[in-house]
């Protein structure tokens, strides 16, 4: 079975640009998470999409936003980057809540 | 609130030897304690883990075990390998099942 993909890999914006990152689960898995990662903050949760739904929800201002379409693909978006928003985004999928979480490569976000 | 330390931040083991790395966590409702290993410029990657009606769980030379009580969770690693050379991330699952996870350990196997 093929892994988490993320694209793009790397992207470089501008503060004050919006940015869309996407995410494909390994196939049969409905449920899809996204974290933030950066040196200072470490792993943290920003949502999690489960058929369609957001479940969860962690501790970012709504600038932060996502969807996950019919076929369990995810997208996030940030608006109105900031130069804090530079960071390593993750998603993770699993077959349900409860359920082991696997990474994808990550995507590196560089604001500047 | 939901919170997992861990420690150390960082660790150096000579090859062969063992490495310990522990988690506390603070809601005494998490039931779901995974590890991962994070290697430079890729994702975290599961390596083991482990439910709460279960005290140890081993895989080859990866072992985790967990204490409910003391609600501390340890990973252990025998026999390093400079492949072991990596971060590694403890977590755990909280009522709403969200990961949240330690501030990781970078781990050096001195060959």
């Amino acid at each position: 079975k093929a892994g988490v993909t993320q694209t793009p890999r790397y992207l470089i914006k501008t503060r004050g640009q919006q940015v869309t990152l996407s995410c494909s689960p390994i196939s049969g898995h409905r449920s899809v998470s996204w974290y933030q990662q950066t040196p200072g903050q470490g792993l943290q949760f920003l949502f999690e999409y489960f058929s369609e739904t957001q479940r969860n929800k962690g501790n970012f201002p709504g600038r932060f936003s996502g969807r996950q379409f019919s076929n369990s693909r995810s997208e996030m978006n940030v608006s109105t980057l900031e130069l804090g928003d530079s960071a390593l985004y993750l998603c993770a999928s699993r077959t349900g809540p409860g359920e082991t979480q696997y990474f994808g490569p990550g995507t590196r976000l560089l604001v500047l | 609130g939901e919170n997992v330390e861990q420690h150390p931040s960082t660790l150096s083991v000579q090859e062969g030897d063992s490495a310990v790395i522990k988690c506390t966590y603070s809601d005494s409702a998490s039931n779901y304690f995974p590890w991962y290993k994070q290697e430079l410029g890729k994702g975290p990657q599961l390596i083991i883990d482990i439910r709460s009606n279960v005290g140890e769980k081993k895989d080859q030379r990866i072992a985790v075990t967990l204490n409910k009580t003391a609600k501390h969770f340890s990973l252990h690693i025998t026999e390093t390998q400079p492949e072991d050379s990596a971060v590694y991330f403890c977590a755990a699952t909280f009522g709403n099942e969200k990961l949240t996870f330690g501030t990781g350990t970078r781990l050096t196997i001195i060959p």
